[in-house]
């Protein structure tokens, strides 16, 4: 079974600066996706940013990059300029990409993201 | 991105009756669609898969009995947390595959049970 790992329960960037969020995962498959979805205080789960393994190339969405190593099976997500509408919780999740779009989503436990004016 | 509705946003009901809570695809269609619950400050657990025609599918630990759920239409799944107790209040959440890679979420659905 598929495990994900966010090791830090809460951390905290000053605005404009820039904040690395932790993730690792463990598995067996070699073809996977791999997200970080945002809950702001609203709870509304919005995707902020989606890799595939096949692909080396790191995503990247404006201020949201990640850094992904598929031999350490890490996948970090890095905020630029920080705002603060970026305070929200942050979920990592799995999702094998051997049974399609209808498999299910394996979650980390989230971390608390605190931006100070 | 793709768009999930819930219904309703907030319910607050008595010990004892059933509460229906629905979600809705706007603008895709979906075979599968997921039911989470989640807990203030963590993460969302999966409770079931909803299949479109068909039974769904519980995670372990999960009363079948007690969260009902009924896919009647690929862009309707509805989940009903029947004879409702205090410890049944949490924040429900639904998902579709608004692409083929991709879970797209509802905004959820605040049941509290007195």
């Amino acid at each position: 079974a598929q495990t994900v790992t966010q090791s830090q329960p809460e951390m905290s960037v000053q605005e404009a600066e820039t904040v690395t969020l932790s993730c690792t995962y463990d598995t067996s498959e070699s073809d996977y996706y791999l997200f970080w979805y945002k809950q702001p205080p609203s709870r509304q789960m919005i995707l902020v940013i989606r890799q595939e393994a096949y692909k080396q190339q790191n995503a990247t969405e404006n201020r949201f990059s990640v850094n992904f190593q598929k031999a350490a099976k890490s996948f970090s997500l890095k905020i630029s300029d920080s705002q603060l509408g970026d305070a929200a919780m942050y979920f990592c999740a799995y999702r094998s990409a051997f049974t399609g779009a209808n498999s299910k989503l394996t979650f980390g436990k989230g971390i608390t993201l605190s931006v100070r004016p | 991105g793709a768009v999930v509705s819930q219904h309703p946003s907030r319910v607050i009901c008595k010990s004892g009756t059933s509460v229906k809570i629905e979600c809705r695809s706007l603008d895709f269609q979906a075979t599968t669609m997921f039911w989470y619950r989640q807990f203030p400050k963590q993460s969302l657990m999966l409770m079931a898969t909803s299949n479109e025609g068909s039974k769904a599918t519980y995670e372990q630990g999960v009363e079948k009995d007690k969260f009902l759920i009924n896919h009647a239409s690929l862009t309707l799944s509805t989940l009903t947390v029947t004879s409702a107790h205090p410890e049944d209040s949490s924040f429900y959440i639904c998902s579709g595959p608004g692409d083929p890679d991709t879970q797209y979420f509802g905004p959820g659905t605040r049941l509290t049970v007195l």
